[in-house]
């Protein structure tokens, strides 16, 4: 069975550039999270989607946003990128069903801002 | 507010040794406890979901304990290819959906 697919693995970006990122969930999973990771503050929870609607959303300003279809993948956007953005940027799929079920992680993507 | 604490930062063992993780939380009601393995490079791995106080589960060489303030990763006998980064994350009760809340995880260095 295929895992959480991120793509794409590296970007560089410039100040003030704007990036999606995209993830593809294990078949049959309708929950897409995704999280921020940094050395400083650790991983992060952005926000949540479920059959295309944004059930929770963490502590981060409104130049983050996301968003999921039909299929369930998602995608996160990151607009007027700060030096800060820079991050791993972590999607995990889960069925979304019912409490406390396992989130599933892929790779990440790593977001460099010069 | 919740909160997910864990030590300690980094542990170095020579292979054979055992040794425990602690991960503490404050939350204001727990859905779930979940343990990941993070290697380099790589996404968190899923280990253990555990979900009240007395549970226990295991897998190879790892453990993991839960009461009502923290849980313990317990590594029995560990080798070289333990060593990776172990996060703790709680999902609480006040919060929708499936949004985990991190501690900031202990390296583990294993040496054989």
């Amino acid at each position: 069975k295929a895992g959480v697919t991120q793509t794409p693995r590296y970007l560089i970006k410039t100040r003030g550039q704007q990036v999606t990122l995209s993830c593809s969930p294990i078949s049959g999973h309708r929950s897409v999270s995704w999280y921020q990771q940094t050395p400083g503050q650790g991983l992060q929870f952005l926000f949540e989607y479920f059959s295309e609607t944004q059930r929770n959303k963490g502590n981060f300003p409104g130049r983050f946003s996301g968003r999921q279809f039909s299929n369930s993948r998602s995608e996160m956007n990151v607009s007027t990128l700060e030096l800060g953005d820079s991050a791993l940027y972590l999607c995990a799929s889960s069925l979304g069903g019912g409490p406390a079920q396992p989130q599933h992680f892929g790779d990440g993507t790593r977001l460099s801002i010069l | 507010e919740d909160q997910v604490t864990q030590s300690p930062e980094a542990l170095r063992l020579q292979e054979g040794e055992s040794s425990s993780l602690n991960c503490s939380y404050t939350v204001s009601g727990l859905r779930g406890l979940f343990w990941y393995r993070q290697d380099p490079g790589k996404g968190p791995e899923f280990l253990f979901t555990l979900y009240s106080a007395g549970e226990e589960k295991e897998k190879e060489r790892l453990k993991a304990t839960l009461t009502k303030k923290e849980s313990f990763l317990h590594i029995t006998a560990p080798k070289p290819e333990d060593s990776a980064t172990y996060l703790c994350a709680v999902q609480a009760t006040q919060q929708a959906g499936t949004a985990l809340i991190f501690g900031k995880g202990t390296t583990l260095s294993v040496s054989s």
